[in-house]
């Protein structure tokens, strides 16, 4: 089955600064991948998805990039900011239903 | 525009209580509708999800159940909670299997 695992489960970067989250997922078959960010004692919001037939999408200082061939995509966010400290989640589709990541707690130093 | 509503925002209760979680969605039809546990310091644990009235899939044996009586209403439900049962509840929906927008989520502390 699938799963979906981050490279780290903690991330501290300097406001101003860019972030890069990683994950890695095992199904080759997912077609369809999300980020979300949790804040504290909040449900998971919605950042950006993208679907396999892409290898790259951008939002607003966001960009998710998608590698198939190994197995991986990341979320860049551009020019921290103090509220972009969060967890965040991958989320890869797998036999119609999503498989979160454990997430990686991105902290942003002053 | 669609908006998810969960109830309580926080809640304790004694070992052995029961438990109903109500969540509601407004602005769609027909939803697929998610149960998700989050223990602290946690990812996501998907409990239950339904794709229409009375239909209900349980991914984990445990001591909750769901049910959906209303197109739009998912209930999380338990007859005696244990201490396990604690942690942070959330609801979310989706159209078909595709993105899921997640509610506000329930704080169930189980003393």
């Amino acid at each position: 089955g699938e799963s979906v695992g981050l490279h780290l489960p903690t991330l501290s970067v300097q406001e101003g600064d860019n972030s890069i989250i990683n994950c890695a997922y095992s199904n080759s078959a997912s077609d369809y991948f999300i980020w979300y960010k949790q804040e504290s004692g909040k449900g998971p919001q919605f950042i950006i998805d993208i679907r396999s037939n892409m290898d790259k999408r951008q939002g607003q200082r966001v960009t998710v990039l998608l590698n198939k061939t190994v197995k991986h995509l990341s979320l860049q966010i551009a020019a921290t900011q103090p509220g972009d400290s969060a967890v965040y989640f991958c989320a890869g589709m797998g036999a119609q239903k999503l498989v979160f990541g454990q997430g990686t707690r991105l902290t942003i130093n002053p | 525009s669609q908006t998810i509503h969960q109830w309580p925002a926080t809640l304790v209760q004694p070992v052995g209580s029961p438990l109903s979680l109500e969540c509601t969605v407004e602005g769609t039809s027909n939803p697929n509708l998610y149960w998700y546990r989050q223990a602290a310091g946690r990812g996501l644990q998907l409990l239950f999800y339904s794709v229409g009235i009375g239909q209900i899939s349980s991914e984990v044996p445990q001591n909750l159940s769901a049910s959906r009586p209303q197109d739009r209403q998912f209930i999380l439900s338990s007859k005696k909670l244990l201490l396990s049962d604690s942690g942070f509840y959330l609801c979310a929906w989706s159209v078909h299997a595709d993105t899921q927008y997640f509610g506000p989520g329930t704080r169930l502390t189980v003393l």
